[in-house]
């Protein structure tokens, strides 16, 4: 079945340093790419979005890469702040039936800022 | 500033209970949607509602029930609560047309059924 996993659960680093989040999907029909921050006590926060037409798209300390060819999709965080602690999550997103877009959330990684 | 509000944020209820958890949203957004969060899990979508009185089945409806009456407010229903449904309910909302593939979360309602 369609599926957005993550390589790894839990991710460590320390302050200052750069993080990769990585995610695989499984959909190629997937319009768009989102990664949403959760910090603890809190619903999903939107970060950054990459239509499946580009490979790059930068933000405020954040990059996302996507690469169609393997199906992988990684947020970049530069310079890591122990406000960036929080588990992240990618969503595919495809176009229902009725014209709105239908989110595929993976399982969630944890990043862990030590300062 | 965008909101979506659930009606409580713990919530503590016996095998058996009806359980109502209420969302509303102040965007005017068209979408509607409630998941549910566990450990390792991610989100998995429950139902989503694309206009007032509409519904769709998500990827794990079995045991759930919505209601949307209003285009801000948008309910998910436990019939009759078991503890396999102790879990974080999180609401999100989304609209039409630029943009419409990001999602607003709600804080979340953490369930506890005993």
């Amino acid at each position: 079945g369609e599926s957005v996993g993550l390589h790894l659960p839990t991710l460590s680093v320390q302050e200052g340093d750069n993080s990769i989040i990585n995610c695989a999907y499984s959909n190629s029909a997937s319009d768009y790419f989102i990664w949403y921050k959760q910090e603890s006590g809190k619903g999903p926060q939107f970060i950054i979005d990459i239509r499946s037409n580009m490979d790059k798209r930068q933000g405020q300390r954040v990059t996302v890469l996507l690469n169609k060819t393997v199906k992988h999709l990684s947020l970049q965080i530069a310079a890591t702040q122990p406000g960036d602690s929080a588990v992240y999550f990618c969503a595919e997103n495809h176009i229902w039936a009725g014209g709105s877009y239908i989110p595929t959330f993976g399982r969630g990684t944890s990043l862990i800022v030590h300062p | 500033d965008v909101k979506v509000t659930q009606s409580s944020r713990y919530l503590v209820k016996r095998t058996g209970e009806k359980v109502f958890l209420e969302c509303v949203q102040d965007m005017d957004h068209e979408n509607m949607f409630w998941y549910r969060q566990d450990p390792g899990l991610g989100l998995r979508l429950i139902y989503f509602s694309y206009d007032v009185k509409m519904k769709e089945k998500g990827d794990i409806p079995e045991g759930y029930s919505v209601s949307r009456e209003k285009k801000e407010r948008f309910s998910l229903i436990l019939e009759s609560a078991s503890t396999n449904q102790t879990s974080m309910y999180l609401c999100a909302s989304s609209g039409l047309g630029q943009g419409a593939y990001e999602q607003y979360f709600g804080p979340g309602t953490r369930l506890t059924v005993t």
